[in-house]
């Protein structure tokens, strides 16, 4: 059984700061990946960042980087110079042999 | 690059009517997630299909749920004699690799 822990609930950054969401996850896959999503209020669930559990370098795209530390089990995602725009629901996901198992997810709120 | 897409985007029904929502995915993904997501929820998995063959479901999936992707392209979801803890939003993801997923709009259904 795969399980995604997202402890905190609600975050605020300051704009243009960076902020750190947390993840950590729970398998016995040896080979499996990271995701993380980001929900606006309009619902849509947009694909931010992916990292495989056999990749050696942390993943990049953009603004968001992800802190993967796999002895910690750990998946964070770091968002820099936060923008207005990035509040919103964040979802962290794992995919072992199927399907995605979702966390609970995070509410950013970027104040200006 | 077309997206997924989802029709409808919005259903709402009675008690007891059956329901049926459709998934386009994005042209040439060969795998096709249906996923529910409830108010302050993760989504969570439903069922899989790689191209027409249908390979995972949930518990989740009760008999009155039933899910079709004839010829590998389009999904169909089919919610029968609907019932008020069916209300949550309906959303289907494509994948043309296990390092991507990209989501639809998602279908919100309201049983009253």
């Amino acid at each position: 059984a795969q399980k995604i822990t997202q402890t905190q609930p609600g975050m605020f950054v300051q704009e243009k700061e960076a902020v750190t969401l947390d993840c950590t996850y729970d398998t016995s896959d040896q080979s499996y990946g990271l995701f993380w999503y980001k929900q606006p209020s309009s619902g849509e669930m947009i694909f931010l960042i992916y990292q495989g559990s056999y990749d050696e370098q942390n993943a990049t795209e953009g603004r968001y980087s992800l802190n993967f530390q796999k002895a910690r089990k750990s998946a964070n995602l770091v968002i820099s110079a936060s923008q207005l725009g990035d509040s919103a629901m964040y979802f962290c996901a794992m995919r072992g042999r199927g399907q995605l198992t979702f966390g609970s997810g995070t509410q950013l709120t970027v104040l200006p | 690059d077309t997206g997924v897409s989802q029709n409808p985007r919005h259903k709402i029904t009675k008690r007891g009517q059956n329901v049926t929502f459709r998934c386009d995915p994005i042209s040439e993904h060969n795998r096709l997630y249906w996923y529910r997501q409830t108010l302050g929820q993760g989504p969570e998995f439903l069922t899989y299909f790689q191209n027409e063959a249908q390979l995972e479901k949930s518990r989740l999936l009760s008999d009155r749920f039933s899910a079709e992707r004839p010829k590998g392209s389009f999904s169909t979801l089919e919610i029968q004699r609907t019932e008020q803890g069916d209300s949550a939003m309906y959303l289907c993801a494509s994948s043309p690799s296990r390092d991507k997923e990209y989501f639809g709009p998602g279908t919100r259904l309201t049983v009253t």
